[in-house]
């Protein structure tokens, strides 16, 4: 149990509509990351959140969007979706960027019809 | 070519056995992580090291920071240990980079 916790478990939306994945994290912990995990590989960094701002963004277009809150809970929106973000979307709590131990919750699996 | 490489990418093995899985990277880190992936999606970081060697309980991890170049091993293999293994390096960026994966089944 890591104390991160997400939801919903499962989502199914159709193409073009919007999806907003919640995250609460562990208290204390200043960083919050998401990932994109598609099926058989690894997950791909999406963006990560220091103290409520965005604070490095991977390979993925503006429609990923996200939010941290002063509570330790952050949101991971994606608007216009598409098929190929049907996905794993992981996210990961620590205090200090990436050579923090990572603490992850246990995913969103999202189909995208 | 992927950023950080494991091998193999699957492996089966009868209880009992010394499992390793390898994980080879090509950028400047700082530091590495072992994750375990359950199926469903749960990840558990398992080790996060940069260098010399760890050990939890019946998990080794290793590092070679000359060779880039990492190992997990599992001594005395139990079907419970069955799962994806990823390992995961922080850049000098300060970004986190996955492998895809080892998925290891373990048989009774």
């Amino acid at each position: 149990e890591t104390g991160v916790t997400q939801s919903p478990t499962h989502l199914i939306k159709t193409r073009g509509q919007q999806v907003t994945l919640r995250c609460s994290s562990q208290s204390g912990h200043n960083t919050v990351s998401w990932y994109q995990q598609a099926l058989g590989q690894g997950p791909q960094f999406i963006f990560q959140y220091y103290r409520e701002e965005e604070n490095g963004r991977g390979n993925f277009p503006p429609r990923f969007s996200g939010l941290q809150f002063p509570n330790y809970s952050s949101e991971l929106n994606v608007n216009a979706l598409e098929l190929d973000d049907s996905a794993l979307y992981l996210c990961a709590s620590g205090t200090s960027g990436y050579t923090d131990t990572q603490y992850f919750g246990p995913g969103t699996r999202l189909t995208v019809l | 070519k992927n950023e950080v490489e494991q091998s193999p990418q699957n492996l089966t093995a009868q209880e009992g056995e010394f499992i390793t899985i390898n994980c080879s990277y090509s950028v400047g880190i700082s530091a590495l992580h072992w994750l375990q992936q359950h199926p469903g999606g749960g990840i558990v970081s398992l080790f996060m090291l940069s260098s010399g060697k760890k050990k939890h309980g019946r998990l080794i991890a290793t590092i070679n920071i000359q060779e880039k170049h990492s190992s997990l091993h599992i001594t005395a293999s139990h079907p419970r240990d069955s799962a994806v293994y990823i390992c995961a390096v922080s850049n000098r960026d300060d970004k986190i980079i996955f492998g895809k994966g080892t998925r290891l089944h373990i048989l009774p």
